[in-house]
């Protein structure tokens, strides 16, 4: 089974509105970290936010925040005020446990085009 | 801030040809993560190392091996390269956290281009 999905291939948002990206994730494990990435088309690799699986809280970074549905297995990454500079792929990740493996575990991404 | 480096940024190789890759972690981080993105592909976790040890092993083929130096600096080495073996490779870094709140912080990746 897929560890992390996110079943939007695509989505276009206009500029200066909000967008949701999907992220839904299945572990059995009770401690885990849920990550989001932000791949622009020149290649690397952005760090956006992180929630972890204890925390009481829903993460916020800025313009980015992560809507944490932990009985639904959920967290998606919800953007502001879209700008252009926002177009790329964006990664939901996850790392289960707190054993010797931090490993992430990728979804098969979303890209995002703002429109002006 | 001093982010990951990684070199070189790009390599084309032939087919059977060996190549490696560079990493420098983040100063003061002791954990190094190797991935590898395919075309299209989301990153595939290969082989990360914790104070200069192995720390676990992914997807890696045996004809790829790596290592982490002295000074946290990590190799990735390839050989008898393949077609398939052209992707995006990544190095990330991380310093371990107490709960496990560690982000990893990725390098801007070396372009592989097998021929």
């Amino acid at each position: 089974a897929q560890k992390i999905t996110q079943t939007q291939p695509g989505m276009f948002v206009q500029e200066k509105e909000a967008v949701t990206l999907d992220c839904t994730y299945d572990t059995s494990d009770p401690s885990y970290g849920l990550f989001w990435y932000k791949q622009p088309s020149s290649g690397e690799m952005i760090f956006l936010i992180y929630q972890g699986s204890y925390d009481q809280q829903n993460a916020t970074e800025g313009r980015y925040s992560l809507n944490f549905q932990k009985a639904r297995k959920s967290a998606n990454l919800v953007i502001s005020a879209s700008q252009l500079g926002d177009s790329a792929m964006y990664f939901c990740a996850m790392r289960e446990g707190l054993g010797s493996s931090y490993k992430l575990i990728f979804g098969s991404g979303t890209r995002l085009l703002v429109r002006p | 801030a001093a982010g990951v480096i990684q070199s070189p940024r790009h390599l084309i190789k032939e087919k059977r040809e060996t190549a490696t890759l560079k990493c420098y972690p983040i100063p003061r981080h002791d954990t190094v993560y190797w991935y590898q993105q395919g075309p299209g592909q989301d990153p595939q976790f290969l082989i990360s190392f914790y104070e200069k040890m192995q720390s676990d092993k992914g997807s890696i083929p045996d004809r790829f091996s790596a290592q982490q130096f002295s000074d946290y600096h990590s190799e990735l080495n390839m050989s008898s390269l393949e077609l398939g073996d052209s992707a995006l490779y990544f190095c990330a870094s991380s310093l371990r956290e107490r709960g496990g709140r560690e982000t990893q912080y990725f390098g801007p990746g070396t372009r592989l281009l097998v021929l």
